[in-house]
Protein backbone atom coordinates (compact mmCIF):
# COMPACT_ATOMS: atom_id res chain seq x y z
CA UNK A 1 0.00 0.00 0.00
CA UNK A 2 1.22 3.65 -0.85
CA UNK A 3 -1.16 5.58 0.39
CA UNK A 4 -2.81 6.49 -2.50
CA UNK A 5 -6.03 4.57 -3.23
CA UNK A 6 -7.85 4.37 -6.81
CA UNK A 7 -11.48 3.36 -7.62
CA UNK A 8 -12.38 1.29 -9.29
CA UNK A 9 -10.03 -0.96 -10.10
CA UNK A 10 -11.20 -1.95 -13.17
CA UNK A 11 -14.01 -0.67 -15.14
CA UNK A 12 -15.53 -1.21 -18.90
CA UNK A 13 -17.94 1.66 -20.64
CA UNK A 14 -19.85 2.14 -23.51
CA UNK A 15 -19.14 5.38 -25.81
CA UNK A 16 -21.85 7.07 -24.40
CA UNK A 17 -21.34 6.63 -20.71
CA UNK A 18 -20.25 9.31 -18.14
CA UNK A 19 -18.23 7.60 -15.44
CA UNK A 20 -15.91 8.77 -13.09
CA UNK A 21 -12.96 7.38 -11.71
CA UNK A 22 -11.88 8.67 -7.88
CA UNK A 23 -8.04 9.15 -6.26
CA UNK A 24 -7.93 9.67 -2.41
CA UNK A 25 -4.58 10.14 -0.87
CA UNK A 26 -3.83 9.56 3.09
CA UNK A 27 -0.32 10.91 2.93
CA UNK A 28 -0.93 14.88 3.88
CA UNK A 29 0.12 15.77 0.50
CA UNK A 30 -0.23 18.77 -1.75
CA UNK A 31 -0.07 17.87 -5.27
CA UNK A 32 -1.86 15.08 -6.98
CA UNK A 33 -1.50 14.17 -10.78
CA UNK A 34 -3.71 12.06 -13.13
CA UNK A 35 -1.64 9.98 -15.69
CA UNK A 36 -2.29 7.61 -18.36
CA UNK A 37 -0.34 4.51 -19.51
CA UNK A 38 -1.05 3.22 -22.77
CA UNK A 39 0.55 0.03 -24.26
CA UNK A 40 3.89 0.46 -25.78
CA UNK A 41 3.74 3.99 -24.77
CA UNK A 42 5.15 6.10 -21.99
CA UNK A 43 3.10 6.86 -19.43
CA UNK A 44 1.57 10.15 -20.03
CA UNK A 45 1.58 13.52 -17.60
CA UNK A 46 -2.89 14.69 -18.09
CA UNK A 47 -3.12 16.90 -15.19
CA UNK A 48 -1.29 18.93 -12.08
CA UNK A 49 -3.28 19.91 -9.37
CA UNK A 50 -1.59 21.81 -6.65
CA UNK A 51 -3.25 22.79 -3.52
CA UNK A 52 -6.48 22.04 -5.35
CA UNK A 53 -5.92 24.12 -7.77
CA UNK A 54 -5.17 23.10 -11.30
CA UNK A 55 -1.73 24.08 -12.63
CA UNK A 56 -1.63 21.94 -15.80
CA UNK A 57 -3.73 20.67 -18.02
CA UNK A 58 -1.66 18.48 -20.84
CA UNK A 59 -3.33 18.83 -23.86
CA UNK A 60 -6.19 16.77 -22.55
CA UNK A 61 -9.15 16.29 -24.85
CA UNK A 62 -12.42 17.71 -23.08
CA UNK A 63 -13.86 14.29 -22.69
CA UNK A 64 -11.62 13.89 -19.53
CA UNK A 65 -12.65 16.59 -17.07
CA UNK A 66 -10.70 16.67 -13.91
CA UNK A 67 -11.77 17.81 -10.31
CA UNK A 68 -10.28 18.16 -6.88
CA UNK A 69 -12.57 19.25 -4.29
CA UNK A 70 -9.99 19.18 -1.59
CA UNK A 71 -6.12 18.19 -1.18
CA UNK A 72 -6.93 14.25 -0.24
CA UNK A 73 -9.34 13.67 -3.38
CA UNK A 74 -8.79 13.70 -6.69
CA UNK A 75 -11.59 12.49 -9.64
CA UNK A 76 -11.57 12.11 -13.47
CA UNK A 77 -14.64 12.23 -15.06
CA UNK A 78 -15.09 10.42 -18.69
CA UNK A 79 -17.58 11.33 -21.23
CA UNK A 80 -18.46 10.16 -24.48
CA UNK A 81 -14.73 8.05 -24.58
CA UNK A 82 -13.26 6.59 -27.64
CA UNK A 83 -11.73 2.93 -28.30
CA UNK A 84 -8.21 4.20 -28.11
CA UNK A 85 -8.82 5.65 -24.26
CA UNK A 86 -8.93 1.98 -23.39
CA UNK A 87 -5.38 2.35 -20.73
CA UNK A 88 -4.53 1.93 -17.17
CA UNK A 89 -5.27 5.70 -15.60
CA UNK A 90 -2.88 6.42 -12.74
CA UNK A 91 -3.28 8.47 -10.08
CA UNK A 92 -0.34 10.31 -7.89
CA UNK A 93 0.57 12.57 -4.84
CA UNK A 94 3.22 14.19 -3.83
CA UNK A 95 4.61 16.94 -1.43
CA UNK A 96 5.81 20.42 -3.04
CA UNK A 97 8.87 21.48 -1.58
CA UNK A 98 10.11 24.56 -3.32
CA UNK A 99 12.74 24.45 -5.51
CA UNK A 100 13.01 20.96 -4.86
CA UNK A 101 11.27 17.52 -6.51
CA UNK A 102 10.24 14.82 -4.54
CA UNK A 103 9.20 11.47 -5.40
CA UNK A 104 5.64 10.67 -6.34
CA UNK A 105 3.54 8.14 -4.68
CA UNK A 106 1.03 6.03 -7.20
CA UNK A 107 -2.13 4.40 -6.70
CA UNK A 108 -2.78 0.93 -8.26
CA UNK A 109 -4.57 2.45 -11.21
CA UNK A 110 -8.17 2.01 -12.90
CA UNK A 111 -8.16 -0.35 -15.79
CA UNK A 112 -10.26 1.29 -18.60
CA UNK A 113 -11.63 -0.44 -21.46
CA UNK A 114 -13.89 1.38 -23.83
CA UNK A 115 -16.07 -0.51 -25.91
CA UNK B 1 13.10 10.27 -28.84
CA UNK B 2 11.62 10.41 -25.40
CA UNK B 3 13.22 12.47 -22.24
CA UNK B 4 14.19 9.19 -20.15
CA UNK B 5 14.35 6.37 -22.54
CA UNK B 6 15.95 3.26 -20.89
CA UNK B 7 17.80 0.67 -22.39
CA UNK B 8 17.96 -2.36 -23.03
CA UNK B 9 13.98 -2.45 -23.82
CA UNK B 10 14.34 -5.92 -22.01
CA UNK B 11 16.41 -8.26 -20.13
CA UNK B 12 16.33 -11.81 -18.55
CA UNK B 13 18.64 -12.61 -16.45
CA UNK B 14 19.31 -15.61 -14.26
CA UNK B 15 18.72 -15.55 -10.58
CA UNK B 16 21.68 -13.94 -8.35
CA UNK B 17 22.97 -11.93 -11.22
CA UNK B 18 22.98 -8.11 -11.53
CA UNK B 19 21.13 -6.31 -13.90
CA UNK B 20 21.64 -2.81 -14.96
CA UNK B 21 19.45 -0.41 -16.72
CA UNK B 22 20.41 2.85 -18.51
CA UNK B 23 18.76 5.71 -19.05
CA UNK B 24 19.58 8.80 -21.11
CA UNK B 25 17.26 12.40 -21.01
CA UNK B 26 17.69 15.54 -23.11
CA UNK B 27 16.82 18.19 -20.93
CA UNK B 28 18.21 19.75 -17.80
CA UNK B 29 17.14 17.80 -14.66
CA UNK B 30 16.11 18.55 -10.82
CA UNK B 31 16.56 15.01 -9.83
CA UNK B 32 15.98 11.77 -11.65
CA UNK B 33 14.14 9.16 -10.10
CA UNK B 34 13.71 4.91 -10.74
CA UNK B 35 10.66 3.12 -10.09
CA UNK B 36 9.39 -0.27 -10.26
CA UNK B 37 5.96 -1.67 -11.78
CA UNK B 38 4.61 -4.77 -11.86
CA UNK B 39 2.04 -6.47 -14.15
CA UNK B 40 -0.64 -3.68 -14.83
CA UNK B 41 -0.64 -2.40 -11.21
CA UNK B 42 0.56 1.25 -9.84
CA UNK B 43 4.34 2.04 -9.85
CA UNK B 44 6.52 2.06 -6.66
CA UNK B 45 9.45 4.59 -6.25
CA UNK B 46 12.66 3.10 -5.84
CA UNK B 47 15.29 5.81 -5.58
CA UNK B 48 15.55 9.41 -6.07
CA UNK B 49 18.80 10.82 -7.06
CA UNK B 50 19.28 15.16 -6.83
CA UNK B 51 21.27 16.79 -9.66
CA UNK B 52 24.14 17.27 -7.95
CA UNK B 53 24.39 13.80 -6.58
CA UNK B 54 26.43 11.33 -8.47
CA UNK B 55 25.92 8.04 -6.87
CA UNK B 56 23.16 7.11 -4.97
CA UNK B 57 22.72 3.64 -2.99
CA UNK B 58 19.50 1.70 -1.42
CA UNK B 59 20.11 -2.44 -0.17
CA UNK B 60 20.82 -3.94 -3.65
CA UNK B 61 20.21 -1.09 -5.99
CA UNK B 62 23.02 1.40 -7.11
CA UNK B 63 21.95 4.07 -9.19
CA UNK B 64 24.51 6.72 -10.98
CA UNK B 65 24.23 10.12 -12.50
CA UNK B 66 26.24 11.63 -15.19
CA UNK B 67 24.80 14.78 -15.62
CA UNK B 68 26.97 16.03 -18.49
CA UNK B 69 26.24 12.82 -20.29
CA UNK B 70 22.62 13.19 -19.00
CA UNK B 71 22.68 9.87 -18.51
CA UNK B 72 21.77 7.49 -15.26
CA UNK B 73 22.07 3.79 -14.57
CA UNK B 74 20.17 1.56 -12.33
CA UNK B 75 22.19 -1.37 -10.69
CA UNK B 76 20.47 -4.87 -9.18
CA UNK B 77 22.77 -7.10 -7.11
CA UNK B 78 22.38 -10.07 -6.40
CA UNK B 79 18.88 -10.47 -8.64
CA UNK B 80 15.97 -12.68 -6.94
CA UNK B 81 12.63 -13.92 -8.67
CA UNK B 82 10.91 -11.31 -7.44
CA UNK B 83 12.58 -8.71 -8.80
CA UNK B 84 11.29 -9.83 -12.12
CA UNK B 85 9.15 -6.40 -13.28
CA UNK B 86 9.09 -3.00 -15.31
CA UNK B 87 11.52 -0.26 -14.38
CA UNK B 88 11.55 3.04 -15.45
CA UNK B 89 13.37 6.08 -14.99
CA UNK B 90 11.73 9.57 -14.66
CA UNK B 91 12.74 12.96 -15.13
CA UNK B 92 12.39 16.12 -13.19
CA UNK B 93 12.81 19.81 -13.88
CA UNK B 94 11.68 20.64 -10.11
CA UNK B 95 9.62 23.64 -11.35
CA UNK B 96 7.68 24.67 -8.15
CA UNK B 97 4.13 24.76 -9.70
CA UNK B 98 4.85 20.39 -9.42
CA UNK B 99 6.90 17.64 -9.34
CA UNK B 100 6.08 16.73 -13.73
CA UNK B 101 7.47 13.39 -13.98
CA UNK B 102 8.30 12.91 -17.46
CA UNK B 103 9.19 8.70 -17.99
CA UNK B 104 10.66 6.35 -20.29
CA UNK B 105 8.89 3.49 -21.87
CA UNK B 106 10.84 1.17 -19.43
CA UNK B 107 13.09 -1.74 -19.19
CA UNK B 108 11.34 -5.21 -18.65
CA UNK B 109 13.71 -7.44 -15.98
CA UNK B 110 12.81 -10.94 -16.09
CA UNK B 111 15.13 -12.97 -13.27
CA UNK B 112 14.46 -16.79 -14.01
CA UNK B 113 14.87 -18.70 -10.49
Amino acid sequence: ETGVTQTPRHLVMGMTNKKSLKCEQHLGHNAMYWYKQSAKKPLELMFVYNFKEQTENNSVPSRFSPECPNSSHLFLHLHTLQPEDSALYLCASSQLLRGRGTEAFFGQGTRLTVV
Amino acid sequence: SQQGEEDPQALSIQEGENATMNCSYKTSINNLQWYRQNSGRGLVHLILIRSNEREKHSGRLRVTLDTSKKSSSLLITASRAADTASYFCATDEGETSGSRLTFGEGTQLTVNP
